[in-house]
Order: C-alpha cells, then structure tokens, then sequence
C-alpha cells in the first residue's frame, strides 16, 4: 500500500523567504505526482501535475521536482505572499489504477 | 473547458436522516469520477469510484453508498446518517491518468 508522507506538518516564515515543502512516497511504482492547495473549507485547486517521466515541472512562483527512485518530490514556491498561506497537499498516483494517495499536507503560514 | 458542481456547499443534519450529495462534470465524456472525505485535521480518504456508468468500486466498508446513474453524474448516499458521517465530502474526476485530478469545492456536512 502506498504510503505520502509530508514533511514539516506546519510552516511559518516572513513574506519573500523561498518555501520548500517535502513529499515522499514508499512505492516508486508511480504514474503521476501532482501538488495541490487548499483554503480553508475549500475544495482542492490543482497546481502542478508532473508524469512519472518527468523530473520536473514550473509555473510561474512554483516549481516541483520529482525523484522517483528515491520516492521523493519537493514543492518550492519563490519569493512567498501572504497569499500564499494555504494547506499544500501531495498526491500520489499508482501504476495499476487511478486512485490517488494523499499525503496529510503541509500548512503554510506566510506573515506579512 | 471542463467543470466539476458539486452541492450543496453546507449541509446540517440530524443524526438517522438520509443523505444525497451530488457531483456533476461538464465538458466530458466518460470521466472517472470519485468521492473523498476529509475529516478534521485528518487527511484525505478515498471512499468510493467509478470508471464507468454503474460500476462502482467501494474502498472502506461504511454507511455511505455511491450510484453513478448517468455518465457525468456521481451521487453520494445514506440511509440514515451517523455522528461519524460529518466531514468535508469531495468529489472529483479525471480522463486518464495522465491529466491529473480535478476537485470539485466540497460539501461541508455536519451530523447533529
């Protein structure tokens, strides 16, 4: 059974310092890595999708890579805003099938 | 473009009262569609999918049901509602696995 584990569970840090969230998974046998945000009582907005044969994807502040024989993949996001305070939650998906393996997410303080 | 409704937002009901929460996906065909929850403070849990119209896969026996009636329609159920039913319901549909996941903006139900 595929187990995501997110590391740290919580961060605070001063507008404009870079963020590194961490993410990893016990089963390399993956289809998919995607990294998703979400507000408080909101549903899950989607940031970045990464295949299995990529090591990388970028859209604008935001950057994730991807290592699957190490099972790890990390969330950075430059230059952070105070909008940027959220819960970041990494998901896995497996080879065989199309269900997604959460990790518990990392919450994000960004103080103004 | 394709999107996902999900309603309603917030729901408040008593405890042995039935429950139905609906999940439509426009711009489509075929889509696979699934229901989360996430209870507080807990990650996300995979709770029912559905690859096709009438097939549907239960992950964690419980008091809730799915039934996928039409193709771009995905109906959560109970009979009679337990206090341990409350939590944040999420529906969500992908086309293949390589297009990443799309989360509707969640139900809010609380048992009393």
């Amino acid at each position: 059974k595929q187990e995501v584990t997110q590391i740290p569970a919580a961060l605070s840090v001063p507008e404009g310092e870079n963020l590194v969230l961490n993410c990893s998974f016990t089963d390399s046998a993956i289809y998919n890595l995607q990294w998703f945000r979400q507000d408080p009582g909101k549903g899950l907005t989607s940031l970045l999708l990464i295949q299995s044969s990529q090591r990388e994807q970028t859209s604008g502040r935001l950057n994730a890579s991807l290592d699957k024989s190490s099972g790890r993949s990390t969330l950075y996001i430059a230059a952070s805003q105070p909008g940027d305070s959220a819960t970041y939650l990494c998901a896995v998906g497996p080879a065989n099938d199309y269900k997604l393996s959460f990790g518990a997410g990392t919450t994000v303080t960004v103080r103004a | 473009s394709q999107t996902i409704h999900q309603w309603p937002a917030t729901l408040v009901q008593p405890v042995g009262s039935p429950l139905s929460l609906e999940c439509t996906v426009e711009g489509t065909s075929n889509p696979n569609l699934y229901w989360y929850r996430q209870a507080a403070g807990r990650g996300l849990q995979l709770l029912f999918y559905s690859v096709g119209i009438g097939q549907i896969s239960s992950e964690v026996p419980q008091n809730l049901s799915a039934s996928r009636p039409q193709d771009r329609q995905f109906i959560l159920s109970s009979k009679k509602l337990l206090l341990s039913d409350s939590g944040f319901y999420l529906c969500a549909w992908t086309a293949l696995a390589n297009y990443g996941y799309t989360f509707g903006s969640g139900t809010r139900l609380t048992v009393v």
